[in-house]
């Protein structure tokens, strides 16, 4: 167990439609990423955010959202779902936002979206 | 910007074996992290290894050691005494010194076999 939870763990949903993942990450972690693993495109880095601000933005698609809040909890929002965005998507956390702080993954959401 | 190959889509190897696990990766950076992470049947993301591109040693973690070659961009896995348990799906990734996001290579399918 990381300490790092994710809810729901699946996630069913129909094109279109708009869902929120939640993400709490270990006690004492400011940083918080979101990556995403899908067949075609791997995993990818989505999103960073350190103690409530955006840090870093990777592939993240215009649709889609996040946030931090002040309890240091983190928001994946993801809106007008098509089915190519069905993957498992990745919560982690770290002490701080820079490389010499290890990543502890969250168990991920499988979203699929029909 | 930065890539991670991982050139072996699939490897077996034989219970109590050793295994070798190939990675390269392209950057211009000097300082920066390399990590191998396997992700069970389970899906959960677990990190194996970790090697700061400053230090020379090459990083060991009990059966799992690497050989990274700096010059040539190389990060290799090395698995010894190969148990069932080692069976998952293995990714070579990178990150700057001064960021946090994690990039990925495509993975390794390792099966261990009785």
């Amino acid at each position: 167990d990381s300490g790092v939870t994710q809810t729901p763990k699946h996630l069913i949903t129909a094109t279109g439609q708009r869902v929120t993942l939640r993400c709490s990450p270990r006690s004492g972690d400011l940083s918080v990423y979101w990556y995403q693993q899908s067949l075609d495109q791997g995993l990818q880095f989505l999103i960073q955010y350190y103690n409530g601000e955006e840090r870093a933005k990777g592939n993240i698609l215009e649709r889609f959202s996040a946030q931090q809040f002040p309890d240091l909890h983190s928001e994946l929002n993801l809106s007008s779902l098509e089915l190519g965005d069905s993957a498992l998507y990745f919560c982690a956390s770290s002490e701080r936002g820079t490389g010499q702080y290890e990543q502890y993954f969250g168990p991920g959401t499988r979203l699929t979206v029909t | 910007a930065q890539t991670v190959t991982q050139s072996q889509p699939e490897m077996s190897v034989q219970e109590a074996e050793t295994v070798t696990l190939s990675c390269t990766y392209d950057t211009s950076e000097n300082n920066y992290y390399l990590f191998w992470y396997k992700q069970p049947p389970s899906r959960q993301m677990i990190l194996v290894i970790r090697q700061e591109a400053y230090k020379q040693q090459n990083a060991t973690e009990n059966r799992f050691s690497v050989n990274f070659q700096k010059a040539a961009k190389s990060f290799s896995l090395k698995i010894s005494d190969s148990q069932l348990g080692d069976t998952a799906m293995y990714f070579c990734a990178f990150m700057k010194h001064v960021e946090g996001k994690l990039i990925f290579g495509q993975g390794t399918e390792l099966s261990v076999k009785p």
